[in-house]
C-alpha cells in the first residue's frame, strides 16, 4: 500500500516562500500516477494546487500558477512544492496525494496533511 | 471552467436514515465524478470513483449515481462512523472539488 508523508517548516513569514516535501513509500514515484498537492484552509473546502509526473511534466491550478513550482526527485522517491510570495490566505493544511487516471481522474492515496501558517 | 455545486451544504440525520447528497456540474462531465469522505483532522478518503464505482474496502451502504451534470451520493443506512463531510470532485479536467456537505447527528 502506498503511503505519503508531508514534511515542512510549519510557519512561513509573509512574502516568503513555502517549501514542502512529500515522501512516497510502498510504491514507486515512477509509476503512471500523477503526484499532487491539495490544500484546505481552516474550516474551508479542498483546493487542488498542482501535480507532477515522474517524467517531469507538470500541471498547475491557474489561480496559483504564477507562484507554484512542483518538482520530483526520483532518487529519493519524493516530490516537492514551492509556493512563493505567501500571504495569510495561504494558511492551510497541505496534503500530498496520488492521482490516478482511470478514465476519470481521482485521488486514491493521501498524506496525513501538514498545517502551514503564514505569520510574522 | 467547470464549476461544481454541492447541496445541501449541511444536513442533520439520525442513525439508520437514508441520506442523499447532490453534486451538479456546470457542464457535462460524463461519469467523471468522484466522492470523498473527510473526518475532522483527517485526510479525505476516496469512496466512489467514476460516478458509481465503489472503492475497495468501502462499505456497500455507500453508492453513487448520475451522469452528465447531475450526480448523487447515497448512504442507505447512516452509521455513527459516517458523520463527516463529503466532497464531490470532477475528474474530467483540472481537478475541482465541490464545496462539501457536512453530515451531522440529529
Amino acid at each position: 500500500q502506498v503511503q505519503l508523508q508531508e514534511s515542512g517548516p510549519g510557519l512561513v513569514k509573509p512574502s516568503g516562500t513555502l517549501s514542502l516535501t512529500c515522501a512516497v513509500s510502498g510504491g514507486s514515484i515512477s509509476s503512471n500516477n500523477w503526484w499532487s498537492w491539495v490544500r484546505q484552509p481552516p474550516g474551508k473546502g479542498l483546493e487542488w494546487i498542482g501535480e507532477i509526473h515522474h517524467s517531469g511534466s507538470t500541471n498547475y491550478n491557474p489561480s496559483l500558477k504564477s507562484r507554484v513550482t512542483i518538482s520530483v526527485d526520483k532518487s529519493k522517491n519524493q516530490f516537492s512544492l514551492k509556493l512563493s510570495s505567501v500571504t495569510a490566505a495561504d494558511t492551510a493544511v497541505y496534503y500530498c496525494a496520488s492521482k490516478v487516471n482511470s478514465g476519470t481522474y481521482y485521488f486514491d492515496y493521501w498524506g496525513q496533511g501538514t498545517l502551514l501558517t503564514v505569520s510574522s | 471552467d467547470i464549476q461544481m455545486t454541492q447541496s445541501p451544504s449541511s444536513l442533520s440525520a439520525s442513525v439508520g436514515d437514508r441520506v442523499t447528497i447532490t453534486c451538479r456540474a456546470s457542464q457535462s462531465i460524463s461519469t467523471y465524478l468522484n466522492w470523498y469522505q473527510q473526518k475532522p483532522g483527517k485526510a479525505p478518503k476516496l469512496l466512489i470513483y467514476a460516478a458509481s464505482s465503489l472503492q475497495s474496502g468501502v462499505p456497500s451502504r455507500f453508492s453513487g449515481s448520475g451522469s452528465g451534470t447531475d450526480f448523487t451520493l447515497t448512504i442507505s443506512s447512516l452509521q455513527p462512523e459516517d458523520f463527516a463531510t463529503y466532497y464531490c470532485q470532477q475528474g474530467y479536467s483540472t481537478p475541482l472539488f465541490g464545496g462539501g456537505t457536512k453530515v451531522e447527528i440529529k
